[in-house]
């Protein structure tokens, strides 16, 4: 079983609204990833957590939080977004993070900023 | 150079007939290579991936690596109109240590 869940599937969220989006797998997988992806592009590196340690942070602006509460659980806390933050968000599990792991990705949340 | 290119699009092909996605990569060091498909507003779902240098066949789909070449393929047999979606190639190792690196993707489509 290759699942990673993700919810809520679409957020329709105004500028001043705190929101999280949030992420479970469980695969026993150790490192998860938060990517975001805006139309025909392809998906961006936002955050790596390994053993729920954050690993790398791609400058993310401080307005996106990421939280790892445990090995199974991911979260995205959304506080002050803007209308260009509008995109699907996608997290991403793998077994380890050992920089050649398969990464196995979850449904998505559709994030509309208004 | 970009890291990871693919053969630009779109890529039309008949039902039936042999579909053929290409990838090249800039990084020597790269040890992993991944294919996803990504249908129209859903998720990247992984196909294929492959480390060593050859032919690795899954069903319709056989992936084939040459690293002397830096080069990666996707070949779809028997391609149906179900295959129609955007194919990603993904490398991983090499100076980008954990992270995925994507090219920027072909759109396929099987016409009937």
């Amino acid at each position: 079983d290759t699942e990673v869940t993700q919810t809520p599937k679409h957020l329709v969220m105004g500028m001043t609204n705190k929101k999280s989006l949030k992420c479970e797998q469980h695969m026993g997988h150790r490192a998860m990833y938060w990517y975001k992806q805006k139309a025909k592009k392809p998906p961006e590196l936002m955050f790596v957590y390994s053993y729920e340690k954050l690993s790398i942070n791609e400058s993310v602006p401080s307005r996106f939080s990421p939280e790892c509460p445990n090995s199974s659980l991911l979260n995205l806390h959304l506080h002050a977004l803007q209308p260009e933050d509008s995109a699907l968000y996608l997290c991403a599990s793998s077994q380890l993070w050992s920089g050649t792991d398969t990464q196995y990705f979850g449904p998505g949340t559709r994030l509309t900023v208004l | 150079q970009k890291e990871v290119e693919q053969n630009s699009g779109p890529l039309s092909v008949p039902e039936g007939a042999i579909a053929s996605l290409n990838c090249t990569y800039s990084d020597r060091g790269s040890q992993s290579f991944f294919w996803y498909r990504q249908y129209s507003g859903k998720s990247p779902e992984l196909i294929m991936f492959i480390y060593s240098n050859g032919d690795k066949e899954d069903g319709r789909f056989t992936a084939q690596l040459n690293k002397a070449s830096q080069y990666v393929s996707l070949l779809i047999r028997d391609s149906q109109p179900s295959d129609s979606a955007t194919y990603l190639c993904a490398v991983a190792g090499g100076t980008s240590y954990g992270k995925l690196t994507f090219g920027q993707g072909t759109i396929l489509t099987v016409h009937p």
